[in-house]
């Protein structure tokens, strides 16, 4: 049972567009939804963040939008750089349990911004 | 600043050979503390979280176990390793009690012969 999927597992961009990076998910209790970024041989790194509350984060060349109804967010990198090729992953949470870091994870999209 | 630290980089090992990866988190006290893997072509899978010594929840029922000896030391243990074990194994911390995001290390790269 796929909670959190990435339906697209690769995006090729040019350099200066934007990038859309797309994440569904199923279960109605996650309020709080992450982007992770990862390159080759390295532990994911933390992007950006929305609560359930907001419908969009935005944080420099990062926004993230959420549409609650339809269970889709997305990352949209503008405007896109070489150095933003790597793999983006989604997750999500909810405020069950101890804290929000029991995460579940998209299976990733695989970002290759050409110069 | 906090840091996380997790050895070693990449593991080759027979099957049914023992497994110990270990991870520490030096700048913070009484952190969450995780175990994930990402096997191949799939995403990240929760194994096992820690909210204080000796506490450990296992999320997955599988050939892995999990504990820590201080708080801020996660080890990810098993006794006879299968070949399924293969993967990437990622340790990750979180503030306790906040809503904040984990951040990870940077991953052992295990491979079961």
């Amino acid at each position: 049972d796929q909670q959190v999927k990435q339906n697209s597992p690769s995006l090729s961009v040019q350099e200066g567009r934007i990038s859309i990076l797309n994440c569904d998910y199923t279960n109605s209790m996650f309020d709080y939804f992450l982007w992770y970024k990862k390159y080759p041989a390295e532990g994911p790194t933390f992007l950006i963040s929305i609560s359930s509350i907001k419908d969009k984060n935005e944080d420099g060349r990062f926004t993230v939008f959420l549409n609650k109804s339809a269970k889709h967010l997305s990352l949209h990198i503008v405007p896109s750089q070489p150095g933003d090729s790597a793999v983006y992953f989604c997750a999500a949470t909810y405020a069950g349990g101890t804290s929000y870091g029991k995460l579940t994870f998209g299976q990733g999209t695989i970002l290759t911004v050409h110069p | 600043s906090q840091t996380i630290h997790q050895w070693p980089a990449t593991l080759v090992q027979p099957v049914g050979s023992p497994l110990s990866l270990e991870c520490t988190v030096e700048g913070t006290s009484n952190p969450n503390l995780y175990w994930y893997r990402q096997a191949a072509g799939r995403g990240l899978q929760l194994l096992f979280y820690s909210v204080g010594i000796g506490q450990i929840s296992s999320e997955v029922p599988q050939n892995l176990s999990a504990s820590r000896p201080q708080d801020r030391q996660f080890i990810l243990s098993s006794k006879k390793l299968l070949l399924s074990d293969s993967g990437f194994y990622l340790c990750a911390w979180s503030w306790a009690g906040r809503n904040s995001p984990l951040h990870f290390g940077n991953g052992t790269r295990l491979t079961v012969t």
